[in-house]
């Protein structure tokens, strides 16, 4: 299973909006309402942010948002804050068998 | 509260083995199904196996990389995963999580332990 495609950095200044892309194909992101968002600061453990698709666990705020098109997928951070800034990685059902892939990261600066 | 805490892992020359675990708490292990995730910096997250909740071999997947080599267990009276690792390579040089699957992602993991093979 390859990795999902994403842009490897992507920045914005405090209160402005960043949205990260996640481009898979029908056998997982396009196959499935099943995508996920992980945020991972330095050092941490990853956590989920958004999961099928474009619903937030609670906790997280509503700045963070998630949508689909096709085989592509997307992450919205408005509103961004210092606390923003971390590694995003997106996340696919791709069968049964093959479980969660992930995509490639991008690394959120804020300026 | 959910707890996951991963144990094992260490400094081991390629071609050695390492046994990681990771105990739970905080729910009822048994309902549900399990992963291994490693990262690495330069390959960020990545599925290495995951388990169904009763442990059957039948519902075991793993990533081509370590297919042969890595074997994920569990036991469901003990409230623990298992990752037996084989025949490690530098590759497998990574911090490995382990992480709970609800809801179609991954809602609980671990702390993390690191991984390091080198001669």
């Amino acid at each position: 299973q390859s990795a999902l495609t994403q842009p490897p950095s992507a920045s914005g200044s405090p209160g402005q909006s960043v949205t990260i892309s996640c481009t898979g194909t029908s056998s997982d992101v396009g196959g499935y309402n099943y995508v996920s968002w992980y945020q991972q600061h330095p050092g941490k453990a990853p956590k989920v942010m958004i999961y099928e698709v474009s619903k937030r666990p609670s906790g997280v705020p509503d700045r963070f948002s998630g949508s689909k098109s096709g085989n592509t997928a997307s992450l919205t951070v408005s509103g961004l804050q210092a606390e923003d800034e971390a590694d995003y990685y997106c996340s696919s059902h791709a069968g049964s068998n093959s479980g969660y892939v992930f995509g490639t990261g991008t690394k959120v600066s804020v300026l | 509260e959910v707890q996951l805490v991963e144990s094992g892992g260490g400094l081991v020359q390629p071609g050695e083995s390492l046994r990681l675990s990771c105990a739970a708490s905080g729910f009822t292990f048994s309902s549900y199904w399990m992963h291994w995730v490693r990262h690495t910096p330069g390959k960020g997250l990545v599925s290495v196996s995951h388990i169904n909740p009763d442990g059957s071999s039948s519902s075991t997947s793993y990533a081509d990389s370590v297919k042969g080599r890595f074997t994920i267990s569990r036991d469901n009276a003990k409230n623990t995963l298992y990752l037996q690792m084989n025949s490690l390579r530098v590759e497998d040089t990574a911090v490995y999580y382990c992480a709970r699957s609800s809801d179609w992602c991954l809602d609980y993991w671990g702390q993390g332990t690191l991984v390091t093979v080198s001669s």
